[in-house]
């Protein structure tokens, strides 16, 4: 079993939709969980951050966390053709240059259709 | 802020020549980078961590004599794949560690490059 599962999709949704993304995760030790939105041919791109469990909002994004659970979501409201990209989230157990080793979901593909 | 650059872009070289990818953080210190290498459709894969001044640490698998990574100072990793041949065809990416959280980005996280294309024919 792999420490962190996220479905590849491919997602198609219409502009203005609300996206749902999810991961879990089988280390319970995972304090640190991110969201990444990564273009085609480009580096990824840090968009949420959270710490343990709860919500974070950002703009038209929210991120949950329940650790309980071992799952990880991340919200898109009003969906926009520009939010189209793979999104990939990430976990580790610490922060820090040594101790802060990302552990990766395979990402999932996002496609906003006008 | 926090910006992470990568040097070149794309490259394309014969089997059994070596390429060296630079990786800079370009308004920040990083004492540690990471190396990635990503497959088409797939996540990305942790091959080695660079410390500044020391050696890298190289996960496990990850051939280390084929794979040379030197972190000569706080803003500049360079990844060398030597001998290249035509499965190392990948995309490599770095990220630098904005431990001081400096340049407007959040301390303690992994700020990544654009990525290199490498195509080995």
């Amino acid at each position: 079993q792999k420490e962190v599962e996220q479905d590849p999709g491919p997602l198609s949704v219409p502009e203005g939709a609300i996206v749902s993304l999810n991961c879990t995760y089988s280390n319970s030790a995972f304090q640190y969980f991110m969201w990444y939105r990564q273009y085609s041919r480009k580096g990824p791109e840090l968009l949420m951050y959270t710490y343990s469990s709860g919500n974070k909002e950002d703009g038209r994004f929210t991120a949950q966390v329940d650790k309980s659970s071992k799952y990880i979501s991340l919200f898109i409201r009003d969906s926009q053709p520009s939010d189209s990209a793979t999104y990939l989230c990430a976990m580790s157990v610490d922060r820090g240059s040594t101790l802060g080793r990302l552990y990766f979901g395979r990402g999932t593909q996002l496609t906003v259709w006008p | 802020g926090a910006v992470v650059s990568q040097h070149p872009s794309r490259v394309i070289c014969k089997s059994g020549t070596s390429v060296k990818i630079e990786c800079r953080s370009l308004d920040f210190q990083a004492t540690t980078m990471f190396w990635y290498r990503q497959f088409p459709k797939q996540s990305l894969m942790l091959m080695a961590t660079s410390n500044e001044g020391s050696k890298a640490t190289y996960e496990q698998g990850v051939e280390k004599d084929k794979f040379l990574i030197n972190h000569a100072s706080l803003t500049l990793s360079t990844l060398t794949v030597t001998s290249a041949h035509p499965e190392d065809s990948s995309f490599y990416i770095c990220s630098a560690d904005n431990a001081d959280g400096l340049a407007g980005g959040l301390p303690d996280t992994q700020y990544f490059g654009p990525g290199t294309r490498l195509t080995v024919l």
